[in-house]
């Protein structure tokens, strides 16, 4: 079944280090790829959407990601962590059931983020 | 625009009552989604409807489920009678377009807590 895999369901770094969230895609043909951001007691909100074109893809509040087919990645990345950064973080990419869902949405199990200061 | 509204944000009820969840998509958006997310299974997609009409039902758990879209800015989730199982967090989503268009976006109400006791 296509699938996305996050590695890692908790994160911590300190305030100003380095972010690195990672995500697998399960796929013969590449996925349009999504990374969304969960802050707590909120909905989801996008992040950012890879769908053809350039690899690095720039989000919101310095946020990029890097889709990296030969790797089947899609890691989401941020130079130097804020406080304001800690929220849960899902890749996610479309259904490709073409018999049925198509329109929708499938998730990875999420990768909560703390920042220590 | 508000954004996705979802009421009431929290519920608490015994087990064996009916739940009813609320949501109202963006004017002009064509697709509604449903998810409940939980610790155990994360994000998970109940049912999603185009253009009022029912999709993909093959998420929602059981028969105690149904979903209805009367009109395009109203949506209701139904639960009876609700079980403790069923304590979860749900979000309705909506787009314009499937997430197969380059330019389509899923964006998130804030979610209705669900407690059953």
């Amino acid at each position: 079944a296509q699938s996305v895999t996050q590695l890692g369901s908790h994160v911590s770094v300190s305030e100003g280090a380095l972010v690195l969230l990672r995500c697998n895609y399960s796929s013969s043909v590449p996925p349009y790829l999504f990374w969304y951001v969960q802050y707590p007691n909120q909905g989801l909100q996008l992040l950012l959407k890879y769908t053809t074109g350039a690899t690095l893809v720039k989000g919101i509040n310095g946020f990029e990601a890097e889709f990296k087919k030969s790797e089947t990645s899609f890691h989401l990345t941020k130079p130097s962590a804020h406080m304001s950064d800690a929220a849960e973080y899902f890749c996610a990419r479309p259904s490709t059931n073409y018999g049925g869902s198509q329109g929708n949405l499938i998730f990875g199990k999420g990768t909560k983020l703390s920042v220590k200061p | 625009d508000a954004g996705v509204i979802q009421s009431p944000r929290h519920e608490v009820t015994e087990m064996g009552q009916e739940v009813t969840l609320r949501c109202k998509p963006i004017s002009g958006h064509d697709y509604l989604f449903w998810y409940r997310q939980t610790m155990m299974r994360g994000l998970e997609l109940l049912i999603y409807f185009n253009n009022n009409v029912p999709i993909d039902d093959s998420g929602m758990p059981e028969d105690r489920f149904s979903a209805k879209m009367p009109n395009a800015s109203f949506s209701t989730l139904k639960i009876q009678p609700s079980e403790p199982r069923d304590s979860a967090v749900y979000f309705c989503a909506s787009s314009f377009g499937q997430m197969w268009d380059m330019n389509t976006e899923a964006f998130f109400g804030q979610g209705t807590r669900l407690t059953v006791v």
